[in-house]
């Protein structure tokens, strides 16, 4: 089935360390990707995004992502990580004719960072 | 720009009863589409409405529908509710002129007892 999976479930840094979520996705063609964010008791928020041109796109807060079409990957990285970036993470893919509206999200990694 | 505005924001219902919940988008965003998110299933695409039309489902049950009004505000709708369907129910728009990117509103929470 086509789907969207993130290799991480839970994770948990110390301030400072470097942070890299993984992605992997099933679709063939064409498509857009996305890591969204959730901080505790906030919406999901938009942390970055990819349709085409340079694989690796930088995002707000110092996150990054380098889109990698050869494997289906999208990985998330942050050189060091903050208090502040705990928090849930999701990948999501708006699949090939699949319109604007409709993304396909993976599980979500919960990202504890330790003062 | 105010956001997406979801209403209500918590309610509690009980098994077999109904219930409709709304969405407005941001202004000038026509495209509303809606997610469930749960601990176990993560968030799963419903539908999505563009000019008053649905133009994707998602694989629920037709006891989840939903519309959109001529002024891209957004309803869904869940008759003969089941426990299962304790969530939260996110509305998200998009500007389809533009970057295709959806803004997500706060969600509503659903306690089916």
């Amino acid at each position: 089935a086509q789907s969207v999976s993130q290799h991480n479930h839970h994770v948990i840094l110390s301030e400072a360390a470097s942070l890299e979520l993984g992605c992997n996705y099933s679709y063939g063609g064409t498509v857009n990707l996305f890591w969204y964010v959730q901080y505790p008791g906030q919406h999901l928020q938009l942390l970055l995004k990819y349709f085409s041109g340079d694989p690796l796109v930088k995002g707000i807060k110092g996150f990054e992502a380098e889109f990698i079409k050869s494997k289906f990957s999208f990985n998330l990285r942050k050189p060091s990580v903050q208090w502040s970036d705990t928090a849930e993470y999701f990948c999501a893919v708006n699949p090939p004719s699949g319109n604007t509206g409709k993304l396909i999200f993976g599980q979500g990694t919960t990202l504890q960072v330790k003062p | 720009k105010a956001g997406v505005t979801q209403t209500p924001r918590y309610l509690i219902k009980t098994r077999g009863q109904q219930v409709t919940l709304s969405c407005s988008p941001i202004s000038g965003h026509r495209s509303v589409s809606w997610y469930q998110q749960t601990p176990g299933q993560g968030l799963q695409f419903l539908f999505e409405y563009f000019s008053e039309t649905q133009r994707n489902k998602g694989n629920f049950p037709g006891r989840f529908s939903g519309r959109q009004f001529s002024n891209s505000r957004s309803e869904m709708n869940v008759s003969t509710l089941e426990l299962g369907d304790s969530a939260l129910y996110l509305c998200a728009s998009a500007d389809v002129s533009g970057a295709n990117v959806l803004t997500f509103g706060a969600g509503s929470r659903l306690t089916v007892l």
